[in-house]
């Protein structure tokens, strides 16, 4: 059984540059999410993707943040001209429809800006 | 808009004996709940969930949960405690009567210890 798998796990940038990070789902799963979750609270929901298309979008999602799901497999987000406060946990989760509600995360990338 | 409150940040048990994560929700239509575990440097691990039916649902690892829907409440319980139940714990809704229905907002987390 293969989860929602994340890659890089860990990822230390300087201010100003830019990161990807990617997320594969698991593989019957057409629904996909983003989170962010900084220490001590739970995570915040960024974006959701129904198979590639883009559905919802948070407030938290700045101009700076894009999110992509090509052909409605992995998805990728990337955060350009990084800042500090980006320094968080990112997680992706993934569910089928409506089969079922629950949703399944991966381990997160953890996004230290220094 | 839909929140989640999870009132104590830190519970405590002694191993054996039962526990209880407490957990309330607001939301303007119909409750999905969730409950997720998430252990040091790991990313969340389904428990539980209530969609509909009966109140107490059961889920893993010997943990249930029980909606309550006059309280809005959905509290984490197990009857029996091990020191590998020690983790982070979090609550979840899903508010079915809004706009943004496929999200799931979060409680701050409960950190639980059981204590040998």
């Amino acid at each position: 059984d293969t989860g929602v798998s994340q890659n890089p796990r860990h990822k230390i940038t300087k201010r100003g540059q830019n990161v990807t990070f990617r997320c594969d789902p698991i593989s019957e799963h057409n629904r996909l999410y983003w989170y962010r979750q900084t220490l001590g609270q739970g995570p915040e929901f960024l974006t959701y993707f129904q198979n590639e298309a883009q559905l919802e979008k948070s407030r938290l999602l700045s101009d700076r943040f894009s999110a992509e799901r090509p052909k409605g497999s992995f998805s990728t987000l990337e955060i350009q001209r990084t800042e500090q406060g980006d320094s968080a946990m990112y997680l992706c989760a993934s569910s089928y429809g409506t089969v079922t509600y629950e949703q399944y995360f991966g381990p997160g990338t953890r996004l230290t800006v220094t | 808009a839909q929140s989640v409150a999870q009132p104590e940040d830190q519970v405590n048990v002694a191993e054996g004996n039962p526990l209880t994560v407490k957990c309330t929700y607001s939301v303007s239509g119909n409750p999905y709940l969730f409950w997720y575990v998430q252990y040091p440097n790991r990313g969340l691990q389904f428990l539980l969930k209530y969609i509909t039916g009966d109140n107490l649902v059961k889920g893993s690892y010997g943990f249930e949960a029980e909606f309550n829907k006059s309280q809005t409440s959905f509290h984490l319980k197990k009857p029996s405690a091990l020191v590998s139940d020690s983790a982070l714990y979090f609550c979840a809704v899903r508010d079915m009567a809004s706009g943004s229905a496929r999200q799931l907002t979060f409680g701050s987390g409960t950190q639980l210890t059981v204590l040998p």
